[in-house]
């Protein structure tokens, strides 16, 4: 099955500690995005990639970290400078740089809930 | 004034009814635009995709954009009770990588 997975589905973090959230496509897509999602503030982006060895950071991108070593995965690094870090994480990831047509918009993986203790 | 703005709802509607979602958007250089429908604690999925102005029919869905108002719908006709989901619209300029989302409507629809 071609498709985004994202591990683990739940996870808890204590106070202090860094936290890696798992992002694999075998898509063979080109781009790969990082949001964060909470109650009433919709989707916010906090790092993307739109090829190996090269991301930027997004909106709320303060706290996180990322690698983009293969075309395929795209971890998140959740530090504890992020303040506030509870939250639903989703990853995304789009076939190419350009172009139009529903093939070229973003897919979303299931989604990661951490949960800071 | 936010760049896009969406109605939270919630919105309660019986069984086989038509459901209108809209979002109002201020960026005029906004080309593509996305409805996604969310399941609670799932990954939002994409539903409709269009480029510009006009409209587009998927089955009982449709979507239209109108560039001259900055308003964007999704209709969703003959409702059935698995339609009940978080509905997200979201856009993006030309070339543009940042995909900007409403807060989504959060739609329930009653058998």
């Amino acid at each position: 099955d071609g498709g985004i997975t994202q591990s683990p589905k739940y996870l808890f973090r204590k106070e202090g500690q860094n936290v890696t959230l798992s992002c694999e496509q075998n898509l063979n897509h080109d781009a790969m995005y990082w949001y964060r999602q909470d109650p009433g503030q919709g989707l916010r982006l906090i790092y993307y990639s739109q090829i190996v060895n090269d991301f930027q950071k997004g909106d709320i991108a303060e706290g996180y970290s990322v690698s983009r070593e293969k075309k395929e995965s795209f971890p998140l690094t959740v530090t504890s400078a992020q303040k506030n870090p509870t939250a639903f994480y989703l990853c995304a990831s789009r076939r190419g740089a350009s172009g139009q047509g529903a093939r070229d918009t973003q897919y979303f993986g299931p989604g990661t809930r951490l949960t800071v203790l | 004034q936010k760049e896009v703005e969406q109605d939270p709802g919630p919105l309660s509607v019986p069984e086989g009814a038509i459901v209108s979602l809209n979002c109002t958007y201020s960026n005029s250089a906004f080309q593509y635009f996305m409805w996604y429908r969310q399941y609670s604690r799932k990954g939002p999925e994409l539903l409709m995709y269009t480029y510009s102005s006009g409209n587009k029919e998927d089955g009982r869905f449709t979507a239209q954009v109108d560039k001259s108002s900055k308003y964007i719908s999704l209709f969703i006709r003959d409702s059935q009770p698995s339609d009940s989901a978080t509905y997200l619209c979201a856009m993006r300029e030309g070339g543009s990588e940042k995909l900007v989302f409403g807060k989504g409507t959060k739609l329930t629809v009653n058998p």
